[in-house]
């Protein structure tokens, strides 16, 4: 089945980076674009951007940009977001999604990976 | 940006009564909007897809409706299951953009 594996969670602090994992499963990886999605907590969920897994193009949504970075490694069909700089309200759940349109937009979720930025 | 406001934020029901939850778009989104369930301590789940097609696996009582601007999640009689937090998404516009979701709860 079509499944996302995210890495686990992790503790930083302030200044550092941090780079998430999203392991895909059950489909051609190259198919579907990947999203990442944030939710700090107690909030609702922030889009924070894709990537097209074809061209390698990235889209940042606004707030987003700079300190952001989206990748991925198609021979072990996995997408990454990396963060630098961190700050304590980095401090959130990220999620990765797959697809960004059509019917199969966000159909597949990861489990989550929390970030905590803390000293 | 598409602003989506969803209503009500707060969403107390009554077991086996029905629920539903709105989402306006700034502007029309044809039928580009996703509903999702996110229960407590999980990630979210998609439910609908394209304003009104259910999602493989999820129960019938959930049903969506709507074109253009608004739309609509009905939970036709609410079980214990059911509870947690309902986000719609717009995927007709640059950025994706989520309600602000509404939590459902048992009275």
């Amino acid at each position: 089945q079509v499944q996302l594996v995210q890495s686990g969670s992790e503790l930083k602090k302030p200044g550092a980076s941090v780079k998430v994992s999203c392991k895909a499963s059950g489909y051609i990886f190259t198919s579907s674009g990947m999203n990442w999605v944030r939710q700090a907590p107690g909030q609702g969920l922030e889009w924070m951007g894709w990537i097209n897994t074809v061209t390698g193009n990235p889209t940042y949504a606004q707030g987003f940009t700079g300190r952001f970075v989206f990748s991925f490694d198609t021979s072990v069909s996995t997408a990454y977001l990396q963060i630098s700089s961190l700050k304590a309200d980095d401090t959130a759940v990220y999620y990765c999604a797959r697809s960004v349109s059509g019917v199969d937009a966000f159909d597949v979720w990861g489990q989550g990976t929390m970030v905590t930025v803390s000293s | 940006d598409v602003v989506i406001t969803q209503s009500p934020r707060s969403l107390p029901v009554t077991l086996g009564q029905p629920a539903s939850i709105s989402c306006r778009s700034s502007q029309s989104l044809v039928y580009d909007l996703n509903w999702f369930q996110q229960r407590p301590g999980q990630s979210p789940r998609r439910l609908i897809y394209k304003a009104s097609n259910r999602d493989s696996g999820v129960p019938a009582r959930f049903s969506g409706s709507g074109s253009g601007t608004d739309f609509t999640l009905t939970i036709s009689r609410v079980e214990a299951e059911d509870v947690g937090v309902y986000y719609c998404l717009q995927a007709a516009h640059w950025p994706r953009t989520f309600g602000q979701g509404t939590k459902v709860e048992i009275k």
